[in-house]
């Protein structure tokens, strides 16, 4: 039940496109919902975070779009760059406890 | 968003030594950091909670005595890789939460620890 499954393992996105990785998760007491950003050799950066009381949270070109009835939440990466190249985790936290975090997808951003 | 450190960033060390990574919270206060571990292409492994002047929380599986946590200060988490072996090689990362309650936590760069 502490666990946060994360979709897909890998995506290539052409650039410009818009990039999409799900997360679902069981525990309902999860109250905070936050994503990282980690490129190789690198510790992860916090990107963007949301949480339950709000169903959408935009912060330049990420979106996080959270479903609360259907216990699942997305990284929507929009006009994607090269740059964005990067293994991406999803995270869930209960009352500032401990992050769970999801198995990460690597995504390749195509010229 | 807020800084954590990590020192060294890269180590190399005999197997049978030991080793101590320093996590270091350089713009706020944090009562408690965190050690992950992650091996290539995985994700983050939570080894241990470690909180200001107390003794350390260790996750499942995890021995303690191989790994020791200090958190002497408000800014100041260490790792000691004790006895380490090659199977200890690892990239180590800590994290510090920030103390608002908001739950945010805030990674260092990572130690790559190769144990020959």
């Amino acid at each position: 039940q502490q666990q946060v499954k994360q979709s897909p393992q890998s995506l290539i996105v052409q650039k410009g496109g818009i990039s999409i990785i799900n997360c679902a998760y069981e525990n309902t007491a999860f109250d905070y919902f936050p994503w990282y950003q980690q490129f190789p050799g690198k510790g992860p950066a916090l990107l963007i975070a949301i949480r339950p009381d709000v169903s959408e949270k935009k912060e330049g070109r990420f979106t996080i779009s959270f479903n609360k009835s259907a216990k699942q939440f997305s990284l929507h990466i929009m006009d994607s760059q090269p740059g964005d190249s990067a293994t991406y985790f999803c995270a869930a936290d209960q009352g500032a406890q401990k992050l769970v975090f999801g198995q990460g997808t690597r995504l390749t951003i195509n010229p | 968003g807020a800084v954590v450190s990590q020192h060294p960033s890269r180590v190399i060390c005999k197997s049978g030594t030991s080793v101590k990574i320093e996590c270091r919270s350089l713009d706020f206060q944090a009562t408690t950091m965190f050690w992950y571990r992650q091996f290539p292409k995985q994700s983050l492994m939570l080894m241990a909670t470690s909180n200001e002047g107390s003794k350390a929380t260790y996750e499942q599986g995890v021995e303690k005595d191989k790994f020791l946590i200090n958190h002497a200060s408000l800014t100041l988490s260490t790792l000691t890789v004790t006895s380490a072996h090659p199977e200890d090689s690892s990239f180590y990362i800590c994290s510090a939460r920030v103390p608002s309650g908001s739950g945010e936590q805030y990674f260092g760069p990572g130690t790559r620890l190769t144990v020959t």
